[in-house]
């Protein structure tokens, strides 16, 4: 149970050019939608916090209108990179928690690898 | 300033030896929660364990425990009879604030990378 998946896995791009990463929750209803970015060697950054059918709250230094977070139901959020550039290229990942589980924890999804060239 | 620190970047152990992971934090709030994810090298966040700052034992989960010193904010993460699977990068976080609310934040520390040798 609490399975999260993430699609893409990979995806490369051009620069300039817009990138949509989805986030799933399987097999329960997501309440809260995190989104975090890791670069290589670092740590885990969170980014926003997103609830279903509310506007996403951002963290310190995060532009919400490059990093479009959309949460329309509670099993899917996207990500939405805009005018992608190269210092976009990271490690993002997603993770979800519920009231209805294990409310102490989130639970990951498996990450997509972007590359913007 | 930061919640959660790391003290080891990088630990070499043997396979079959107990190795402990070093995690303090820092935080006014009452109610808190840590945590720590094994992040391999394909990405994925693994949740290992997890402590309640209410909790009066010491959390277990298999091999993994986690010594919480209260008083010391710490929460060491201590894996027995280490295995070549077990290398991976470990991460300490904390989750602050309402208990009840499934949107509060989890912090992250910087890591240690845990490489067992055969």
């Amino acid at each position: 149970g609490a399975v999260v998946s993430q699609h893409p896995s990979w995806v490369i791009c051009k620069s300039g050019t817009s990138v949509k990463i989805e986030c799933r929750s399987l097999d329960f209803q997501a309440t809260t939608m995190f989104w975090y970015r890791q670069f290589p060697k670092q740590s885990l950054m969170l980014m926003a916090t997103s609830n279903e059918g509310s506007k996403a709250t951002y963290e310190q230094g995060v532009e919400k209108d490059k990093f479009l977070i959309n949460h329309a139901s509670l099993t899917l959020s996207t990500l939405t990179v805009t005018s992608a550039h190269p210092e976009d290229s990271s490690f993002y990942i997603c993770s979800a928690s519920s009231l209805g589980l294990r409310q102490e924890t989130q639970y990951f999804g498996p990450g997509t690898r972007l590359l913007v060239l | 300033a930061q919640k959660i620190t790391q003290t080891q970047p990088g630990m070499f152990v043997q396979e079959k030896e107990a190795v402990t992971l070093d995690c303090t934090y820092d935080t006014s709030d009452q109610s808190y929660g840590l945590f720590w994810y094994k992040q391999p090298s394909s990405g994925e966040m693994i949740f290992l364990i997890y402590q309640g700052s209410y909790d009066e034992q010491n959390a277990t989960e298999g091999r993994y425990s986690l010594n919480f010193q209260k008083a010391r904010k710490s929460a060491n993460l201590v894996i027995s009879a280490s295995q070549l699977g077990d290398s991976a990068m470990y991460f300490c976080a904390m989750r602050e604030g309402d208990w009840y609310s499934s949107a509060s934040k989890i912090i992250f520390g910087s890591g240690t990378r845990l490489s067992i040798r055969p």
